[in-house]
């Protein structure tokens, strides 16, 4: 069964903090996706990467930083960790050209930054 | 870029009830079409797609047809129960562009 899988289900943070999310596929998707969600705002893009060492904005990226050193790995680093960080964070994963296949997502991380 | 509208919810129904959730898309290409769903406490798994106009997706009960001269991808189910008590999220997919997503429609089924 193929599988995304992130490091933590639930994660406390300190305000000020350097945090690290980390998100593993095993399926050899070239593309990774990170989104958070909030209640009223649904999904909204971060980061996402096509290929190795390569990364895009999304749509908030503001106080986000990732990293993709290796094809199956993406990882979101919140820099400076602070409360209106406090979210539900979705790693997903494709194929290149996949617009007919769809993502696949992980369980996803709920993140408290105190 | 891609854009979509989807009902507010919550929605709620009794079970044996019949569910339709509206989506309806904007897009620059000639999209794919899904739908998610969301368990709580879960990531997002895929439920169904399309892939061209007129094309129906199905899964678990529910169905979904791509109408393109409407752009509307509406979920429905016939007979809704407890266990599809959960989060929908349409979304339109064009070329090699992020996935974007619609806020969601939060379903809760009554015994």
């Amino acid at each position: 069964d193929v599988k995304v899988t992130q490091s933590s289900r639930y994660l406390v943070k300190r305000t000020g903090e350097k945090v690290f999310l980390e998100c593993v596929q095993d399926m050899d998707h070239e593309n990774m996706f990170w989104y958070r969600q909030d209640p009223g705002l649904g999904l909204r893009l971060i980061y996402f990467s096509y290929d190795v060492k390569m990364k895009e904005k999304g749509d908030i990226p503001e106080g986000y930083s990732v990293s993709r050193e290796k094809k199956e790995r993406f990882s979101l680093i919140l820099e400076s960790a602070s409360t209106n960080q406090t979210s539900m964070y979705l790693c997903a994963s494709s194929l290149a050209g996949s617009q007919n296949y769809g993502y696949t997502f992980g369980s996803g991380t709920r993140l408290t930054v105190v | 870029g891609d854009s979509v509208t989807q009902m507010e919810g919550p929605v709620t129904l009794s079970e044996e009830a019949f569910l339709t959730i509206n989506c309806t898309y904007t897009a620059t290409g000639y999209p794919s079409l899904f739908w998610y769903v969301q368990y709580p406490g879960e990531g997002l798994q895929l439920l169904l797609k399309a892939t061209k106009a007129d094309d129906k997706g199905s899964n678990k009960g529910f169905e979904a047809t791509y109408r393109k001269e409407t752009t509307s991808f509406h979920l429905e189910k016939g007979s809704v129960q407890v266990s599809d008590s959960a989060v929908y999220f349409c979304a339109p997919h064009s070329g090699n562009t992020p996935l974007v997503f619609g806020k969601g429609t939060r379903l809760s089924v009554i015994a």
